[in-house]
């Protein structure tokens, strides 16, 4: 069955460190893959897209890689800070629609 | 710019009850979707739309009906609610649904509890 996991239900790091999240996924071959931020009782928003021939592909203090042998995507936060602390969500672009994992909850310690 | 309406939000029903959830977009997105989130879920699709007259099924369906008779709207429709359908439901829109360019823009959410 096709699954799309990712690796913790919560992460706890603390202030200045960097935060890793990882999405790994089976059965689907995504040319495009997401990441989303939720804060609690918001709707989730867009931060990054990356293509199956990217790598990598950097936002400020994010970071996102790709590695389609694997079937795996890692989402750093680097010198991470408490405003940081929400739910991330990786998203597969299989077509229409999107599929979403379950998301990680960050919390950044002060 | 408004982006994604979701009314109302919140809601209380009781079983066997129908209401609809409202959602419309100013951005003229060809791509609308709603997804419900529970805890330990995640987001599951329940029904999309890739353009005006234009619905499909998601991952959940049961119990929901869609329409899109225009490009702005998209409603969700409880035709008899069950407390199964307790959750908080979430609206979202693209550009376009297609591979590449499907970056959702979501609204605030629609906390609905039903007795």
């Amino acid at each position: 069955s096709q699954k799309i996991e990712q690796n913790s239900e919560a992460l706890n790091i603390q202030e200045g460190k960097t935060a890793t999240l990882t999405c790994n996924y089976t059965n689907y071959s995504p040319a495009y893959l997401q990441w989303y931020r939720q804060d609690p009782g918001r709707g989730p928003v867009f931060l990054l897209l990356i293509r199956e021939n990217e790598k990598e592909k950097r936002k400020e203090r994010l970071k996102v890689t790709f590695d389609t042998t694997l079937k795996q995507s890692l989402f750093h936060i680097t010198a991470s800070q408490p405003a940081d602390s929400a739910t991330y969500l990786c998203a597969l672009d299989v077509n229409t629609p999107l599929v979403f994992g379950k998301g990680t909850r960050l919390s950044v310690i002060a | 710019n408004a982006g994604v309406t979701q009314t109302p939000k919140f809601q209380v029903l009781k079983t066997g009850q129908s209401m609809t959830l409202q959602c419309a977009q100013d951005m003229n997105h060809e791509y609308m979707s709603w997804y419900r989130q529970d805890p330990g879920m995640g987001l599951r699709l329940i029904h999309y739309s890739v353009g005006a007259g234009i619905t499909d099924q998601g991952e959940v369906p049961n119990g929901y009906n869609v329409s899109r008779s225009t490009t702005e709207d998209f409603p969700l429709r409880l035709l008899s609610a069950a407390p199964s359908q307790t959750s908080v439901y979430f609206c979202a829109s693209s550009p376009t649904g297609r591979s590449g360019a499907n970056v959702l823009t979501f609204g605030a959410g629609s906390r609905l509890t039903v007795l």
